[in-house]
């Protein structure tokens, strides 16, 4: 079954660096994946997508790639700042074309002034 | 800027008790999802809905749960027989389409089941 797995391990780096999430999925082949930010008690917002297709996307300070041979997705953000502090979350659709989303577990940021 | 709306942000019930939480999608969308997230656990898929009726469950889904939507705003979640562990974050989310795109989070609601 499809399967898409983030590093459950938080991620604490230092205000002004760049916070790398890695997304990586097995068992098939996504079309599409989505990146949202979820604090904590609220519900997921969406930052990005990225299609197969596409190497790069990219949104502000925001930066996301999609490799299909290493079926992996790197999540960017530049200048990190405290408030850039949340759990990211990695999505790809469910088969039947329905909407329905799968997520990753999430990896939590911790960005340090 | 349009957002999906969810009552009550938290409840809770007595196991056995019937539960219905309530949602707002945004106005032109037109596909409706719950999802659910346990403590310290990942988002998951519960139910899809389109053009009045159930487009995809999950295996979550069972004949404890239905859905409805009374009428042309809201979208309900109904658990008939509340269970320990049905205790959880549910949030609702809706989309303009159902391929490809992005889906909008209500704020969820808190259901602790004692």
């Amino acid at each position: 079954s499809q399967k898409i797995e983030q590093n459950s391990e938080a991620l604490n780096i230092q205000e002004g660096k760049t916070a790398t999430l890695t997304c990586n999925y097995t068992n098939y082949s996504p079309a599409y994946l989505q990146w949202y930010r979820q604090d904590p008690g609220r519900g997921p917002v969406f930052l990005l997508l990225i299609r197969e297709n596409e190497k790069e996307k990219r949104k502000e300070r925001l930066k996301v790639t999609f490799d299909t041979t290493l079926k992996q997705s790197l999540f960017h953000i530049t200048a990190s700042q405290p408030a850039d502090s949340a759990t990211y979350l990695c999505a790809t659709e469910g088969s039947g074309n329905t909407g329905k989303l799968i997520f990753g577990q999430g990896t939590t940021l911790q960005v340090k002034p | 800027e349009p957002e999906v709306t969810q009552t009550p942000s938290h409840q809770v019930t007595q196991m056995g008790q019937e539960v219905i939480l309530r949602c707002v999608p945004i106005s032109n969308h037109l596909y409706f999802y719950w999802y659910r997230q346990i403590l310290g656990q990942k988002v998951e898929f519960l139910v899809s809905f389109y053009n009045n009726e159930i487009s995809e469950k999950s295996e979550i889904f069972d004949d404890q749960f239905s859905v409805e939507r009374p009428d042309g705003s809201n979208f309900t979640l109904k658990i008939r027989s509340t269970k320990l562990e049905d205790s959880a974050m549910y949030f609702c989310a809706s989309s303009p389409g159902g391929g490809v795109g992005e889906a909008f989070f209500g704020q969820g609601t808190r259901l602790t089941v004692v």
